[in-house]
């Protein structure tokens, strides 16, 4: 099992739609968690950070977490075309505070 | 800030040969990373830093590679015979402190033929 999973999609959806991008963990003594954008050819780039349960809002993105089931969301209202991207999900765990990245969810929004 | 720099941004070099990509993290910085990222297999840690000591390198491929940081504003990534299979982008990342966000240089990118 990876540590941190995610679909790779594509994730389509139309635009003005709300996408919706999963994550889930398997360390239950994770203590904080990220979400990341990556643009072809383009480095990650932070666009949440959430650590207690619950949700998170900034803008169009809103984050969840729910440590009893070691999941992770991302919701983004209001989808536009330049949201078009690959999210990647990222966990902070263990005595050394590694950093686990998932495979990351290629977001397509359609105009 | 410059945010993390990393240099070169592109390398082609012929199998054999050795590379040594650059990073300087962000100043203040007391975390630095070295990922490697493919299609197949996404965002790799390959070792990672805090206060320049070594403290994970479980993802260090082999021998071939290894890393440095002599002072806080500099480490290098070393591949030493490269492969073909080594062809990918490299990023490096710092974090100022263990539980917070990391911030990502532009990464190099290398081709081994």
């Amino acid at each position: 099992q990876k540590e941190v999973e995610q679909n790779s999609g594509p994730l389509s959806v139309p635009e003005g739609a709300i996408a919706s991008l999963n994550c889930t963990y398997s360390d239950r003594g994770s203590q904080s968690f990220f979400w990341y954008r990556q643009y072809s050819g383009k480095s990650p780039e932070l666009i949440m950070s959430i650590y207690s349960n619950g949700d998170k809002e900034d803008g169009r993105f809103t984050a969840q977490l729910n440590k009893a089931s070691q999941y992770v969301s991302l919701l983004i209202r209001d989808s536009q075309p330049s949201d078009s991207a690959t999210y990647l999900c990222a966990v902070i765990s263990g005595g050394y505070q590694k950093v686990t990245f998932g495979i990351g969810t290629k977001l397509q929004v359609i105009p | 800030d410059a945010g993390v720099i990393q240099s070169p941004r592109h390398e082609v070099t012929e199998m054999g040969q050795e590379v040594t990509l650059r990073c300087k993290p962000i100043s203040g910085h007391n975390s630095l990373f070295w990922y490697r990222q493919t299609m197949m297999r996404g965002l790799e840690l390959l070792i990672y830093f805090n206060n320049n000591v070594p403290i994970d390198d479980s993802g260090m491929p082999e021998d071939r590679f290894s890393a440095k940081m002599p002072n806080a504003s500099f480490s290098t990534l070393k591949i030493q015979p490269s492969e073909p299979r080594d062809s990918a982008v490299y990023f490096c990342a710092s974090r100022l402190d263990r539980l917070y966000e990391q911030y990502f240089g532009p990464g190099t990118r290398l081709t081994v033929t």
